[in-house]
């Protein structure tokens, strides 16, 4: 299967600071990639949506100022958490997917995740 | 949103068969059933997808029933690798939201050795 790379892997901040989180696919080109965000013991929740060259589509109660998402290439998507607070802490995952657009039949490749403690 | 219903967990003997049920009743005909799974602390990996017919790949089995309402994974023969939450999402056909992946808490599978 293909395959998608985050890093850092993991990331320890003070409050205040921004951390930016990328996300590559390596060995395809990714019209679309989201992004999810994990609590412990609870599943994946996604954040936002975006697609190369575009504006991110972000989901309900996502501060879009918050999470500054950049999609500038087919292979990289880059994740911004600004201003962050202890309760941004969090693990943060990136999925990609390539192929025709339209087609949902396309799988989503996830990256490892990057674990986030801000102090 | 289409659902999904599985059991919050699931324990398997090593090297036996394990099946996985989901229950999706309100699944539409443009859904597809999708398989993943998460080992702790990292991403989901992709396990098979299908629509209607039976799919087979190196990994598992998904044994669609035929009013589409159910689905069963299957593991062939459990190792303690096979050990993560698995879940079971419906993703419809079409562009724009359609082609995102809500997770449901999936089922948290324990391979006993």
């Amino acid at each position: 299967g293909a395959v998608v790379s985050q890093h850092p892997s993991w990331v320890i901040c003070k409050s205040g600071t921004s951390v930016k989180i990328e996300c590559r696919s390596l060995d395809f080109q990714a019209t679309t990639m989201f992004w999810y965000r994990q609590f412990p013991k609870q599943s994946l929740m996604l954040m936002a949506t975006s697609n190369e060259g575009s504006k991110a589509t972000y989901e309900q109660g996502v501060e879009k100022d918050k999470f500054l998402i950049n999609h500038a290439s087919l292979t990289l998507s880059t994740l911004t958490v600004t201003s962050a607070h202890p309760e941004d802490s969090s693990f943060y995952i990136c999925s990609a997917e390539g192929g025709e657009l339209f087609q949902s039949t396309d799988t989503q490749y996830f990256g490892p995740g990057t674990r986030l403690t801000v102090l | 949103d289409a659902k999904t219903t599985q059991p919050n967990s699931m324990e398997s003997n090593e090297e036996e068969p394990v099946h996985l049920p989901c229950n999706h009743s309100t699944i539409s005909g443009t859904d597809y059933i999708h398989w993943y799974r998460q080992l702790p602390s990292q991403g989901p990996e992709y396990v098979i997808h299908g629509l209607t017919s039976n799919v087979n790949n190196r990994m598992a089995s998904l044994a669609i029933a035929e009013d589409r309402k159910s689905s069963t994974l299957i593991l062939h023969r459990a190792t303690l690798r096979d050990a993560a939450v698995y879940y079971c999402i419906l993703r419809a056909w079409g562009s724009g939201s359609a082609r995102q992946l809500t997770f449901g808490s999936g089922t948290q599978l324990t391979v006993l050795p």
